[in-house]
């Protein structure tokens, strides 16, 4: 069962454009969600998270947002840039310290 | 030392073969991961210890596996009579106390059994 879902298994956006990876979840006890970003041979690099208490928090270009009712949270990266292109996984806690993590979206920026 | 550290990055190993993957975590974490990643998936959570001591282990965590964190400094992850299916990346991560601030994982070792 899994209880992280990224059914985007890729995804192509224009530079400067914006883009939106989704994630789905299902178990109602995660209160503590994160997004990692990963370059093939790198391990996968933190990127922003947002606790559920929280419907939006914002680090530059990168928004996360939180519908807890949907059980569902989106990445927003704008403007995307070339260095974006990467693997990004979602991931949801429970607070027992364990993440969990998403299959991935493979990102692509086109020129 | 500014990151976690895996050692071998790469390691070919005939099946039935053991083998011992190591991690020096951040100095200051003392929460320590092991996570294992297959072609077209996320990182599978393995085991994880807060400093020497070993919280929770996976189901995907068999027999042949066993993790140690003597002193609760780097740890090490062994697989005794590798198998095809061990394939995969064996990523470590730490963390301190505060999970606001994510994991930090290391390059990962790449196991591949043949």
């Amino acid at each position: 069962d899994q209880q992280v879902k990224q059914n985007s298994p890729s995804l192509s956006v224009q530079e400067g454009r914006i883009s939106i990876l989704n994630c789905d979840y299902t178990n109602s006890m995660f209160d503590y969600f994160l997004w990692y970003k990963k370059y093939p041979a790198e391990g996968p690099t933190f990127l922003i998270s947002i606790s559920s208490i929280k419907d939006k928090n914002e680090d530059g270009r990168f928004t996360v947002f939180l519908n807890k009712s949907a059980k569902h949270l989106s990445l927003h990266i704008v403007p995307s840039q070339p260095g974006d292109s990467a693997v990004y996984f979602c991931a949801a806690s429970d607070r027992d310290d364990k993440i969990i993590f998403g299959k991935g979206t493979r990102l692509h920026i086109l020129p | 030392d500014t990151g976690v550290s895996q050692n071998p990055r790469h390691k070919i190993t005939k099946r039935g073969q053991n083998v011992t993957f190591r991690c020096d975590p951040i100095s200051e974490h003392n929460r320590l991961y092991w996570y294992r990643q297959t072609l077209g998936q996320g990182p599978e959570f393995l085991t994880y210890f807060q400093n020497e001591a070993q919280l929770e282990k996976s189901r995907l965590l068999s027999d042949r596996f066993s993790a140690e964190r003597p002193k609760g400094s780097f740890s090490t992850l062994e697989i005794q009579r590798t198998e095809q299916g061990d394939s995969a990346m064996y990523l470590c991560a730490s963390s301190a106390e505060e999970l606001g601030y994510g994991y930090t994982f290391g390059s990962g070792t790449r196991l591949t059994v043949v």
